[in-house]
């Protein structure tokens, strides 16, 4: 089954402890990116990778870090938690580096610090 | 920067009948909209797109319209059904681009029986 696989699903962390959220897809898709949802605010971008090895900043990347190592998979790290990281995540990969809108989306990932 | 917005938040409707979900966007260059779907608990779902070049396309019961003199986007559902309650987002990108989409907050259609 062709899917986005976020993890940990939930998450409750303390303040300054590093933690990384894992993303892989099985679709040997080109695009993956990472959004974080708010409510009132929306589904914003983090992170993006047109491919291996490439990685670019999107519009909230303070605080997160990403590497893609590997086509399948894009971890979202956030190297010193705070209290405003507590969001939903979402992780999505799209067919082509050059966009074609139809994102496929992991279930989510809800994470708190505290 | 630019904003994707949807005129109301919650948009409740009886089933059987007909859906309008409707979506303004402020950024002239945007060549590409799409709408997205978003059940409780999940991850968002794509719906249906269309590019600029289009005023109209339709899908399995939905139909998206654009409409660029004023800048709007609908999305009709025909015959709602219990399983259309989500939170529907319309998206535009703006030149292709692999910086990725940007979102409207949110509409969220509620079924009643």
């Amino acid at each position: 089954e062709a899917q986005v696989t976020q993890n940990p699903r939930y998450l409750i962390t303390v303040t300054g402890k590093k933690l990384t959220v894992t993303c892989s897809q099985n679709m040997n898709h080109e695009y993956m990116s990472w959004y974080r949802q708010d409510p009132g605010l929306g589904l914003r971008q983090i992170y993006y990778s047109m491919n291996v090895e490439v990685t670019d900043k999107g519009d909230v990347p303070e605080g997160y870090k990403v590497s893609r190592k590997e086509k399948r998979n894009f971890p979202l790290i956030l190297e010193s938690p705070s209290p405003n990281q507590t969001s939903l995540y979402f992780c999505a990969s799209s067919v082509s580096a050059f966009f074609t809108g139809e994102l496929f989306f992991g279930e989510g990932s809800r994470l708190t610090v505290l | 920067g630019e904003s994707v917005g949807l005129h109301l938040p919650t948009l409740s409707v009886q089933e059987g009948d007909n859906s309008i979900i409707n979506c303004a966007y402020s950024n002239s260059a945007s060549d590409y909209f799409i709408w997205y779907k978003q059940e409780s608990g999940k991850g968002p779902q794509f719906i249906i797109d269309i590019r600029s070049n289009m005023d109209k396309r339709q899908g399995q019961r939905v139909t998206v319209l654009l409409n660029k003199t004023v800048k709007h986007l609908s999305l009709q559902i025909a015959a709602t059904q219990p399983g259309d309650s989500a939170v529907y987002f319309c998206a535009e990108n703006s030149g292709g681009g692999a910086d990725g989409l940007t979102f409207g907050k949110g509409t969220h259609l509620i079924i009643q029986p």
